[in-house]
This record gives structure tokens, C-alpha cells and sequence, in this order.
């Protein structure tokens, strides 16, 4: 595809539940990183994976958030025991390169409700 | 105190005005500053992108950064419906092999014909 692929574009989970978010960076990008953004503000970052290594998760919440790139391509972002607070709106991003000249390419984002 | 501060408006003006959005932040390790837009339901897009301090022009979009002060600025000239979005402030950290950037609020633009 042309951009970076978020999937679902929504998610209505019950509290207590685990969900899964997944996020197809563009082909061939080293850099993907997750952000959460919840109404009315701005991105926070979670995570940064360069190829398959998870090189930063300083920004995730706490330990029921888990983001993998196993192969260095496709992302997914898991949440267990999925608590209200979670609702939010969760973007991808990727960049070819690493470093100064990366331009980060957002997805539309997976917009997660918890009931 | 956040790191950056973001006036989250709503800005509403007429078709044609000149707008100008702004930030603060706090941290100098700040190297790279960005202006972002999203659209409602949409991933924010690079509208600009600036390391030193002084002007950087892009059709009707100027960016200033004022590094001393820690002040940047987005102007946008003979502004447009289609201009009417949330623009975003980002500021690029790196620390340890790691990078990440830190955005502001928010501010809410409507443009009306």
C-alpha cells in the first residue's frame, strides 16, 4: 500500500478484555513507533521499534501494554485487561531511516473504546 | 509543566486571514521542530519541518523558531476552508539510541468562507 495501514479503524471491547491492534508500516521502513492520543490532545509516544528490535518502551503505560515486530515488518500493539482509561485513539508511524532526516508517516489510527 | 504548551484554541477566522499558531517548550534538548496537521479521523500529516533557528517558508506556511526562547511559530497566509484542522507542534528528542517526538496539544482551526 501507498501509506501506513492500521487495523481495525475501531474497537468497542468490554473492560477486562486483551485487544489487539496491528499496524503495516510502509514496505521497507526501518523505524515504526506507536503513539497514543486521547481526546483533545496531543500524541504521546509508547514505543520504538528499529527493524525487529524494540529499542524504547519507556512511554507504555504499564505492563498490560505489550507491543512485538517479530520480522521487522508488521506491528501489533496488545493490551490486556483493558481498563477505561485505554480509550483513546492509538497511531502508528514509520520512517525509512532512523535519525535526523526520518519523515514519520502516520497511519489513520485504531480508535479503541473500552466500555 | 508539560514540556511543550500548546494554546488549544478553538481559532476560528475568515477565509483570507493570516493565522498564527505557537509553542513553547521547556527542554533544550529539543533538536528538530515540526508542525503537523490532522484533519478529523485522520493520521496528523508534516506540514514543516525546521532544526535552526530563524524562518522557513513553504508556499503559504512560514515556521519560525526562536531556540533562545524556546518559542516556534507557525504563520499561514491567505488562509483557506480547507486549512480548517487540528495543527500540532512536534519536537524531536533523542536519548540512547532511542527517538521520539513530543507533541503538543493542539489547536483547532476553522477557517470560514
Amino acid at each position: 500500500g501507498a501509506g501506513v495501514s492500521q487495523s481495525p479503524r475501531y474497537k468497542v471491547a468490554k473492560r477486562g478484555q486483551d485487544v489487539a491492534l496491528r499496524c503495516d508500516p510502509i514496505s521497507g521502513h526501518v523505524s515504526l513507533f506507536w503513539y497514543q492520543q486521547a481526546l483533545g490532545q496531543g500524541p504521546e509516544f509508547l514505543t520504538y521499534f528499529q527493524n525487529e528490535a524494540q529499542l524504547d518502551k519507556s512511554g507504555l503505560p504499564s505492563d498490560r501494554f505489550f507491543a512485538e515486530r517479530p520480522e521487522g515488518s508488521v506491528s501489533t500493539l496488545k493490551i490486556q485487561r483493558t481498563q477505561q482509561e485505554d480509550s483513546a485513539v492509538y497511531l502508528c508511524a514509520s520512517s525509512q531511516t532512523p535519525g535526523q532526516n526520518g519523515r514519520k508517516h502516520f497511519g489513520d489510527g485504531t480508535r479503541l473504546s473500552i466500555l | 509543566q508539560k514540556e511543550v504548551e500548546q494554546d488549544p484554541g478553538p481559532l476560528s477566522v475568515p477565509e483570507g486571514a493570516i493565522v498564527s499558531l505557537n509553542c513553547t517548550y521547556s527542554n533544550s534538548a529539543f533538536q528538530y521542530f515540526m508542525w503537523y496537521r490532522q484533519y478529523s479521523r485522520k493520521g496528523p500529516e508534516l506540514l514543516m519541518y525546521t532544526y535552526s533557528s530563524g524562518n522557513k517558508e513553504d508556499g503559504r506556511f512560514t515556521a519560525q523558531v526562536d531556540k533562545s526562547s524556546k518559542y516556534i511559530s507557525l504563520f499561514i497566509r491567505d488562509s483557506q476552508p480547507s486549512d480548517s484542522a487540528t495543527y500540532l507542534c512536534a519536537m524531536r528528542v533523542t536519548q540512547g539510541g532511542s527517538e521520539k517526538l513530543v507533541f503538543g496539544k493542539g489547536t483547532k482551526l476553522t477557517v470560514n468562507p
